[in-house]
């Protein structure tokens, strides 16, 4: 299956602090790409997503940009709050089916 | 949550026995996956159905099956369950566009002794 590279694994940020996710795929047919927040003991939800024509999106304090030609796409999170706290996964879409990078722990400091 | 449940939420077992999950969902999704979620590995497909009686292999499929003999529902079975599949396994549906926004149900946390 496709090869979903994320990183950092872990990231701390003080409140207000923005954070950025990367991630790298290797199948140029990926055509979507969205992120996931799980909360501890809970369900992934889907966040936000970009598919393969766009170039950026943004909805609110969240933002994913996509760089087809280099195969990576990035989360962003501006003026973080204890909120934000969670584990985010991406994932890219190739023929009806998801693959996950391994998550980042993102952690908010008061 | 976009009208997916999962039962049992939580069930504790004992190697060798066999184990039947269920998702069920209320949204006529035509595409059901059934994942894995362990530490360090993010969510692993197991397998996935595009439509009644259509069920395909995912990156980790070995040791589990699964059936849909309706659109609302999707059985996931381990026929004799070993520790390697002690895991909260998570059900979603999608497909809907070639986009493949999934959602996901609440999970189930197995526990194989």
């Amino acid at each position: 299956g496709e090869n979903v590279e994320q990183h950092p694994s872990t990231l701390s940020v003080q409140e207000g602090d923005s954070a950025v996710i990367k991630c790298t795929y290797s199948d140029s047919a990926s055509n979507y790409f969205p992120w996931y927040k799980q909360e501890l003991g809970k369900r992934p939800q889907l966040i936000i997503d970009i598919r393969s024509n766009v170039g950026e999106k943004k909805d609110q304090r969240i933002a994913v940009t996509l760089n087809k030609t280099a195969k990576h796409f990035s989360l962003h999170i501006t003026e973080t709050q204890p909120e934000d706290s969670a584990v985010y996964f991406c994932a890219v879409n190739n023929d009806y089916k998801l693959s996950f990078g391994a998550g980042t722990t993102v952690t908010v400091r008061a | 949550d976009a009208g997916i449940t999962q039962s049992p939420r939580h069930k504790v077992t004992e190697t060798g026995t066999p184990v039947t999950l269920r998702c069920h969902q209320t949204e006529n999704h035509r595409y059901m996956y059934w994942y894995r979620q362990d530490p360090g590995h993010g969510l692993r497909l197991i397998h996935y159905s595009y439509g009644v009686k259509d069920t395909d292999k995912g990156e980790v499929s070995d040791g589990y099956s699964v059936s849909r003999s309706k659109t609302e529902d999707f059985l996931l079975t381990l026929e004799s369950a070993t520790s390697s599949q002690t895991s909260v396994y998570f059900c979603a549906i999608g497909g809907d566009s070639s986009y493949n926004e999934q959602f996901f149900g609440p999970g189930t946390r197995l526990t194989v002794l």
